[in-house]
């Protein structure tokens, strides 16, 4: 089965410190979403592109995150400055038109101390 | 504005027919129901979609009822594995956002 690749699995960093995450959608899929999940939150859209274009990030803190599509088969969030309160597991999900049900990654789960 | 409602948890014992509800009495004629879980540490995971027919793929069946304003998600034969939280969401048909609610929280009983 074809899959979205996240990586880092895992990441513990200090705060203050910048982070980046990478997914690879699954090849052909042209919608990349970025949600990121909480015990107290729940799961949360931060951004999503379509055909590489950003089309909504209103879910995302704006002086600190910032989500791009370099290329069709890279996504990437960044954290810069980190804060603890950004601990959190972030998942990345692709899908190929809004018809279908959408392919999520394992996730990167992020640890900010 | 929550657009479903659901029981926060279920019982099920295995082998038995899962039945998930899941109200939406404010879904419009443009807004289909999607149905995915999150298996304990994964990301969550599609299982099926329907507007206004009931739909069986092989993970499960999707019953939506005549008015459209609840649905049932069924899984026929729950297995250990299906232990998850289960997740009803409403999309408009226009719209690529999936946005989750608290879902339901499904035990498995040996």
């Amino acid at each position: 089965d074809a899959r979205v690749t996240q990586t880092p699995r895992h990441k513990v960093t200090e705060m203050g410190q910048e982070v980046t995450m990478r997914c690879q959608p699954i090849l052909g899929h042209n919608t990349v979403f970025w949600y990121r999940q909480t015990m107290m939150q729940g799961l949360e859209l931060l951004a999503y592109f379509r055909n590489r274009a950003p089309l909504d990030d209103s879910g995302m803190p704006k002086d600190r995150f910032s989500a791009e599509m370099p290329d069709a088969t890279l996504a990437t969030l960044k954290i810069q400055p980190s804060e603890p309160r950004d601990s959190a597991v972030y998942f990345c999900a692709s899908g190929l038109g809004r018809w279908n049900g959408y392919t999520f990654g394992s996730g990167t789960r992020l640890t900010v101390v | 504005d929550a657009k479903t409602t659901q029981p926060p948890s279920m019982d099920c014992a295995e082998g038995r027919a899962a039945n998930l509800p899941c109200n939406h009495s404010t879904i419009s004629g443009n807004e289909y129901v999607y149905w995915y879980r999150q298996i304990h540490s994964q990301g969550p995971q599609y299982i099926i979609h329907g507007l206004k027919n009931n739909e069986t793929n092989e993970m499960a069946s999707l019953i939506i009822t005549e008015d459209r304003k609840s649905s049932t998600l069924i899984l026929p034969h729950a297995t250990l594995r299906d232990t998850a939280v289960y997740y009803c969401i409403v999309r408009v048909s226009w719209d690529d956002k999936i946005i989750f609610g608290k879902g339901t929280r499904l035990h498995i009983l040996p």
